[in-house]
């Protein structure tokens, strides 16, 4: 069992939907991290939690630490937001490294 | 702010030969730099911790003498696959740290990453 498990794996949407992905974990970490990588490879961060809530535009993402489960949410979804979307966790201890998710694979239709 | 440069972008190179590359913190020092790689349709591996004028740690299965890393200064890492072999071939993509603590320091900030094809 991976350490940090998203879902769903892939998400077909169409414009304008609301969309829910999912990330649980299963270790101690210090942070909660969402990422965005598009099909250039290139990847972009788009929150770093560690409580509550956090929200930037039309995404939001919350983190419950109790429960050690984060959701990362896109209101209004567009084609751009196309891309594969990773929930990563910063490990306790001086080097911080991330543990990543598989992605969940987001494609939102016309 | 916060941005990191990957160079090059892409390079395709022969068996046996070796590439160099660079990571760099454009606009923060960064004590840590991260180095991860990424073959198709799975997700990133840490394959080893860059701390500034020190060795790097290589994450178990990573061989330390086929990659291998430098970190001379707070702005720059370098990895070096050494006699690529083709299934070398793969994504690779560096992050940085900022060295302030307090809550930026669990941030880490990507660069574009290096897609390398070993033929």
């Amino acid at each position: 069992k991976n350490e940090v498990e998203q879902s769903p794996q892939n998400l077909t949407a169409q414009e304008g939907e609301f969309i829910t992905i999912n990330c649980s974990y299963s270790v101690g970490i210090s942070a909660l991290h969402w990422l965005q990588q598009h099909p250039g490879g290139g990847i972009v961060s788009l929150f770093m939690l560690s409580s509550g809530k956090k929200k930037h535009g039309r995404l939001i993402a919350t983190i419950n630490i109790q429960e050690k489960h984060s959701s990362l949410h896109i209101t209004a979804s567009h084609p751009r937001d196309s891309a594969v979307y990773i929930c990563a966790g910063t490990t306790r201890g001086s080097q911080g490294n991330l543990i990543f998710g598989k992605g969940t694979k987001l494609s939102v239709k016309p | 702010g916060a941005v990191v440069s990957q160079h090059p972008s892409w390079v395709i190179c022969k068996s046996g030969t070796s590439v160099k590359i660079e990571c760099r913190s454009l606009d923060f020092q960064a004590t840590t730099m991260f180095w991860y790689r990424q073959f198709p349709k799975q997700s990133l591996m840490l394959m080893a911790t860059s701390n500034e004028g020190s060795k790097a740690t290589y994450e178990q299965g990573v061989e330390k003498d086929k990659f291998l890393i430098n970190h001379a200064s707070l702005t720059l890492s370098t990895l070096t696959v050494t006699s690529a072999h083709p299934e070398d071939s793969s994504f690779y993509i560096c992050s940085a740290r900022d060295w302030l603590g307090g809550s930026s320091y669990n941030e880490q900030f990507f660069g574009p990453g290096t897609r390398l094809t070993v033929l």
